[in-house]
């Protein structure tokens, strides 16, 4: 069965400074995997997707995510955190189950920026 | 920049209640999702739909049901609210194809008393 793991409930960074963002998945097929992003009061908004082909993914907002199958990982990074990122971080797989294409997410990860 | 919309936002009501959450949007998207969100948890998918007249239960069992007569919209039923059906309902659409982007509404925050 499939399944997403957020080892990190809640990281805290100064702005600034670099961030990564820790997830692992379990799943018997090529993953289909998705960053989405929850700001208070809103709903999820995709930042990036890994389908096949680099592993380094670019998103939006100067977010990145890097694919290893060996490690079943598609761990989240940003260069320099800015205050505005402050969010709740989801990752999900996709997965085919009974011919339907669904995303199960992970439990999340709470960003705190300081100054 | 996304059109879906859910109403109400905010939800408080007492036990045995039947309650609607609504969920419309504007994309012309055909697949649509019902997920539930509890802090600290995992967001589970309760409820899809392929299209007009098509409706699946996800993966998490849900005492709520759904309809969808028309492509734009996508209501979610509690015929007798409970204490335990207290939870964040997100509703999110795609086009339907394989892993296309979800996009989701802002959520319904129900409190049932």
């Amino acid at each position: 069965a499939q399944s997403v793991t957020q080892p990190d409930i809640h990281i805290t960074v100064s702005e600034g400074a670099s961030l990564e963002l820790r997830c692992n998945y379990s799943y018997g097929a090529t993953p289909y995997l998705f960053w989405y992003v929850q700001s208070p009061g809103q709903g999820l908004q995709l930042l990036l997707k890994y389908f096949s082909g680099d592993t380094l993914v670019q998103g939006i907002k100067g977010f990145e995510a890097e694919f290893k199958r060996s490690q079943s990982s598609f761990n989240l990074r940003k260069p320099s955190v800015h205050w505005s990122d402050a969010a709740e971080y989801f990752c999900a797989v996709g997965a085919s189950e009974g011919g339907a294409n669904n995303l199960f997410f992970g439990t999340g990860t709470r960003l705190t920026v300081i100054p | 920049e996304a059109d879906i919309y859910q109403t109400p936002r905010y939800l408080v009501i007492g036990t045995g209640k039947k309650i609607t959450l609504e969920c419309s949007q504007t994309m012309g998207h055909d697949k649509m999702y019902w997920y539930q969100q509890d802090p600290g948890m995992e967001l589970h998918l309760i409820h899809y739909s392929y299209g007009v007249n098509s409706t699946e239960k996800g993966d998490l069992s849900s005492e709520s049901t759904v309809s969808r007569i028309r492509t734009e919209h996508f209501p979610l039923t509690l015929e007798s609210a409970r204490p335990s059906h207290t939870s964040q309902y997100l509703c999110a659409s795609s086009e339907y194809r394989g892993f296309d982007e979800q996009f989701f509404g802002p959520g319904t925050r129900l409190t049932v008393l």
